[in-house]
């Protein structure tokens, strides 16, 4: 079946470094997802990508979709202490598949 | 501003009882998913529903897991006879069109069901 791979599971920095959490799927997707669950909360949604190559900002967060449409990443400069979560990538294959989760980064940071 | 509401938050049951799980959609939003989510884990798709039909249930065990979602009222995810390989967090989420529109999901408070 279609997998959807993140790593790494765990990050840890200090305040104020980057973070960079990758996803990779087996096959080729339609689109991408990125959503982040705050510890005890529930995943709420960032950003989707559906062209090759595409890359949108978010403030301090870079969101890029490989040319393949197979990876995508998440990077998050100069990150503070309300980055802590877990930042899940979803992938969708074809026009009618359902959202595929990684198994996500969790995201710690030392002040 | 009605969100995604589940209900309960927490539900403890005994192994062998039955586990009722209620979500209500956004205001307009007529398609409804579950997730799953074991601690530390990611979401592990379950059923997908849009009013009164399911749409896709290739996540759902085949046994003791059932989902509706009537005409009126929530939707219900049913557990029966619970086993404690059963407790997790399930999410429901619920977006404006189908999966066809990429549309992004919105997710409930979830309902942690612990099977003692």
């Amino acid at each position: 079946g279609q997998q959807v791979m993140q790593i790494p599971q765990y990050q840890h920095v200090q305040e104020g470094e980057d973070f960079t959490t990758y996803c990779n799927s087996s096959t080729t997707l339609s689109n991408i997802q990125w959503y982040k669950q705050r510890p005890g909360g529930h995943p709420v949604f960032l950003i989707q990508l559906v062209k090759s190559g595409e890359v949108k900002k978010q403030k301090r967060l870079t969101f890029q979709f490989g040319e393949a449409k197979k990876n995508s990443s998440l990077h998050i400069t100069a990150t503070q202490t309300t980055d802590v979560g877990t930042y899940f990538c979803a992938g969708q294959r074809g026009s009618q598949g359902n959202l595929i989760f990684g198994k996500g980064t969790k995201l710690s940071v030392k002040p | 501003n009605a969100g995604v509401m589940q209900n309960p938050r927490h539900l403890v049951r005994r192994r062998g009882q039955e586990a009722r799980l209620r979500c209500s959609p956004m205001k307009g939003h007529s398609h409804v998913y579950w997730y799953r989510q074991l601690p530390e884990e990611g979401l592990k798709f379950m059923v997908y529903l849009q009013k009164e039909n399911i749409i896709d249930e290739s996540g759902m065990p085949k046994e003791r897991f059932s989902a509706e979602f009537p005409k009126e009222g929530p939707s219900i995810l049913r557990i029966q006879q619970v086993v404690r390989g059963d407790s997790a967090a399930y999410f429901c989420a619920s977006s404006q069109s189908g999966t066809g529109d990429n549309s992004p999901l919105h997710f409930g408070n979830g309902t942690r069901l612990t099977v003692t």
